[in-house]
């Protein structure tokens, strides 16, 4: 079955420092990925994505996020965190397939706190 | 502002009640979907249309109607509420499959 694993439930890391949030999928093929991120009481917004390149991608508020085939991880990553990231982190795949649907498959999520 | 629109953003119905679930995109989107949200769970899928007079079915249907009259709407319908729904809804629209989704701000729904 087709699977996001989000590992970590919750990632603590002091301001300044640099911060990871691990993402793993099962899906066949390449699929396309995503990250996104939920404030509290708002809806996902779009943070990044890979569909093919450079496997360091950036995407918003300095977010940047490793794609690495070989171990069918995606891991989000800055490289000095700020408190105002600390939110919600969803990792996110869909199967590049041309006769798969456009599901979009989420992991579990994972909150990251960033302390003063 | 272009986006997606859902309404209502609270709602508390009663067992057994049946609601409707507004939401409405203006980017042309051809793709619109409908999640759930809970707790330890992530989203999950419920439905999802890829146009038009196109829907199908995601992770988790049982219990909900949707319809696609329009590019614009995609309303999600609860049949009969149940205490099990008691969810986050959201609304998502994209152009296709390298391009995201763009969510909506979600409907709070509480069911006793």
């Amino acid at each position: 079955a087709q699977s996001v694993a989000q590992p970590e439930d919750q990632v603590n890391v002091a301001e300044g420092n640099p911060l990871t949030v691990k993402c793993t999928y099962s899906v066949s093929g390449n699929p396309y990925l995503f990250w996104y991120v939920q404030y509290p009481n708002r809806g996902l917004q779009f943070l990044l994505k890979y569909i093919t390149g450079d496997n360091l991608v950036k995407g918003s508020y300095g977010f940047e996020a490793e794609f690495n085939k070989s171990q069918t991880s995606f891991h989000l990553k800055k490289p000095s965190a700020l408190v105002s990231d600390s939110a919600l982190y969803f990792c996110a795949v869909t199967p590049r397939r041309p006769d798969s649907s456009y599901k979009l498959i989420f992991g579990s999520g994972t909150r990251l706190l960033v302390r003063p | 502002n272009a986006g997606v629109t859902q309404t209502p953003k609270f709602q508390v119905l009663k067992t057994g009640q049946s609601m409707t679930l507004q939401c409405a995109q203006d980017m042309n989107h051809e793709y619109m979907s409908w999640y759930r949200q809970d707790p330890g769970m992530g989203l999950r899928l419920i439905h999802y249309s890829v146009g038009a007079g196109i829907t199908d079915q995601g992770e988790v249907p049982n219990g909900y109607n949707v319809s696609r009259s329009t590019t614009e709407d995609f309303p999600l319908r609860l049949l009969s509420a149940a205490p099990s729904q008691t969810s986050v809804y959201f609304c998502a629209s994209s152009y296709g499959k390298g391009h995201g989704y763009t969510f909506g701000s979600g409907t709070r729904l509480t069911v006793v």
